[in-house]
């Protein structure tokens, strides 16, 4: 993957209401995709992760995510978001062929208002 | 519990002078990787490690050392060529190379 953009660098948002962060990436060939959270002052934690198969991803938390490949978006949605939601939610990118690692998005903080 | 333990969890550094910062793992996998994150960035690979033994440069090495000499440890160095070593530090592990990425709980690095 030549870059990963996530394209909000904060997304605020009520309590109990639906949530979508977007990520978009450019490569030219097939791709891995993977979302992470990072709660404050911790590592980074698996949500979700996309290896092949239905475009429809569903992970921990609630959380899921939908590949669109004409799109080369990987956009991860919450149907409703709690106070315990709060963090910053990372999208990265491998490229099944290449040797190298994941390609990271900025980040996206995650702020639920009550 | 099988994890990734990193420590310390706070580290400062005095100028010209090189600290190491350290990460264990006991999920008996086989690639490590060291990440640094700045406020508002991505996260960026330092270096990274297939197998005991080896390791590899990535996107910014420069001012930065690594040892591989046991599976579970990937202990990082930061030099006093690194001038602007602030920032919080991310260790991971994976089963093998490109799988799944496992990560610590960070150290955060600062300048006094």
């Amino acid at each position: 993957a030549q870059s990963v953009t996530q394209l909000d660098s904060q997304v605020p948002v009520f309590e109990e209401a639906p949530v979508e962060l977007r990520c978009n990436y450019s490569s030219s060939v097939s791709v891995y995709l993977f979302w992470y959270v990072q709660y404050p002052n911790q590592g980074l934690q698996l949500l979700l992760k996309y290896l092949s198969g239905s475009t429809l991803v569903k992970g921990i938390n609630g959380f899921e995510a939908e590949f669109n490949k004409s799109q080369t978006s990987f956009h991860l949605r919450k149907p409703s978001v709690h106070i315990s939601d709060t963090a910053e939610y990372f999208c990265a990118v491998s490229e099944r062929n290449s040797n190298y690692q994941l390609i990271w998005g900025a980040g996206t903080k995650l702020i639920i208002k009550p | 519990d099988g994890g990734i333990t990193q420590s310390p969890k706070y580290l400062f550094r005095k100028e010209g002078q090189n600290v190491t910062l350290s990460c264990e793992q006991n999920l008996n996998h086989d690639a490590m990787y060291w990440y640094r994150q700045d406020p508002g960035q991505g996260l960026r690979l330092i270096y990274y490690s297939q197998i005991v033994n080896d390791f590899q440069k990535g996107d910014i090495a420069e001012g930065y050392s690594v040892s591989r000499e046991k599976k579970e440890s990937f202990p990082l160095t930061v030099t006093s060529a690194q001038k602007n070593p602030t920032a919080f530090y991310l260790c991971a592990s994976s089963i093998e190379f490109r799988g799944t990425q496992h990560f610590g709980d960070g150290t955060r690095l600062s300048i006094l």
